[in-house]
């Protein structure tokens, strides 16, 4: 079966530079969230988006920005990169109306980013 | 608000032996609770869910949680580990009846299977 596709599976950039992470839903699916997880600490809430609306917004720093496009795919784009930045970023889907019981968030393989 | 606390960041068990991994939940309203599975350098993989109905949750790999309310608790057992079971497991809480899906995690437990 499909799965959440993430792009690049590695970046590495230097302080200060700019990165763009892309996430690719599983088909029909319509709601796409963004998850930071720093070293050995658990996954954090950043922004979701529902039929390409921003739909929550969790700990985003305001040096990133995302949206969703018209095929659903979500791109999560991050400036002004500090070394603190260097985490997972997973981005999961899910089908139809956000919270509906039968449609738990399937996960990507996440992209790891390390900012020298 | 809510919350997840996950007792025992690290827990190790002999293969064969039972697994109980603890967590607990804070929630101010009915909670959906979630157990999810990551191995090193993947992404997370549902394991099972409680949303409503039967508190007894099975879910894939032998896994099978029970939602106490009383308790606030979710934990997640496994009758007999197997080495393939080494992994970090987390516990996930949702808010039902809002218009979003967010999941908040607890911190995650590194369960280790010895031979």
């Amino acid at each position: 079966a499909a799965g959440v596709i993430q792009s690049p599976r590695h970046l590495i950039k230097e302080k200060r530079e700019t990165a763009t992470l892309k996430c690719y839903p599983i088909p029909r699916h319509d709601t796409v969230y963004w998850y930071q997880q720093g070293p050995g600490q658990d996954p954090q809430f950043l922004i979701s988006f529902y039929e390409k609306m921003q739909s929550d917004k969790g700990s985003i720093p305001d040096r990133f920005s995302a949206q969703q496009f018209s095929d659903y795919h979500s791109e999560l784009n991050m400036s002004s990169l500090e070394l603190g930045d260097s985490a997972l970023y997973f981005c999961a889907s899910s089908p139809g109306v956000p919270n509906t019981a039968n449609s738990p968030l399937h996960f990507g393989n996440g992209t790891r980013l390390t900012v020298t | 608000a809510q919350s997840v606390t996950q007792l025992g960041s690290h827990v190790s068990v002999s293969e064969g032996a039972l697994v109980l991994l603890r967590c607990n939940y804070s929630s101010s309203v009915p909670p959906y609770l979630f157990w999810y599975v990551q191995y090193p350098n993947q992404g997370l993989q549902l394991l099972l869910k409680y949303t409503t109905g039967a508190t007894l949750v099975k879910g894939i790999n032998g896994f099978e949680a029970e939602f106490k309310k009383s308790e606030t608790s979710f934990h997640l057992t496994k009758p007999s580990a197997h080495m393939s079971d080494a992994a970090e497991y987390f516990c996930a809480v949702s808010e039902s009846g809002g218009s979003n899906y967010k999941l908040t995690f607890g911190k995650g437990t590194l369960l280790t299977v010895n031979p």
